[in-house]
């Protein structure tokens, strides 16, 4: 099956700096690659995706880019605020079968 | 719309006690899972239905059950609760497989002791 690993597990950057998380799959057949926030108590919820046919897509302060061919992809925030300080996680799905989550970065905002 | 619903919130349960999570969804989606997630890791998927009628198995089913009648309500059935069961649970619902967005609920915390 799909295998997801997500780096690093913790990140801390300065207010308005840039933060990256980077996650790799493991299979090829994979085609669709969401990233989640999730905060204290709540459940994830959805904040980018990507197909498999696009290799970057941006919404405002947030981007992700993928690489099919080394199967690997990222998340890249920009002007961080105290509000991105969460849990993101990346994930991986190729069917009906739900997605493949990676174990999560805990991003944390210094001010 | 109410979106993904859950019930309860949190629980605790004795060593072999029985449980039912419910979770509702008002999307009208023909897709939902139940997740696990332990302090930590990511989300494990337990099992999923792409239909009502319809279920299979994710990564780590044993030790639950599930039933989908209706397109909005899949409930999950714990029998003979076991430390290892302990856990954060979600429950997600989505259109289509290739529509993308998973939906999710607020989870319910449960602790077996």
């Amino acid at each position: 099956g799909e295998n997801v690993e997500q780096h690093p597990s913790t990140l801390s950057v300065q207010e308005g700096d840039s933060a990256v998380i980077k996650c790799t799959y493991s299979d090829s057949a994979s085609n669709y690659f969401p990233w989640y926030k999730q905060e204290l108590g709540k459940g994830p919820q959805l904040i980018i995706d990507i197909r498999s046919n696009v290799g970057e897509k941006k919404d405002q302060r947030i981007a992700v880019t993928l690489n099919k061919t080394a199967k690997h992809f990222s998340l890249h925030i920009t002007e961080t605020q105290p509000e991105d300080s969460a849990v993101y996680f990346c994930a991986a799905r190729g069917g009906a079968d739900g997605l493949t989550f990676g174990k999560g970065t805990h991003l944390i905002i210094q001010p | 719309n109410a979106g993904v619903t859950q019930t309860p919130k949190f629980r605790i349960l004795k060593i072999g006690q029985s449980m039912t999570l419910q979770c509702t969804q008002d999307m009208n989606h023909n897709y939902m899972y139940w997740y696990r997630q332990d302090p930590g890791m990511g989300l494990k998927l337990i099992y999923y239905s792409v239909g009502a009628g319809i279920t299979d198995k994710g990564e780590v089913p044993n030790g639950y059950n599930v039933s989908r009648s209706t397109t909005e309500d899949f409930p999950l059935r714990l029998e003979l609760a076991a430390p290892s069961q302990t856990s954060v649970y979600f429950c997600a619902s989505s259109y289509s497989a290739s529509s993308g967005e998973q939906y999710f609920g607020p989870g319910t915390r449960l602790t077996v002791t």
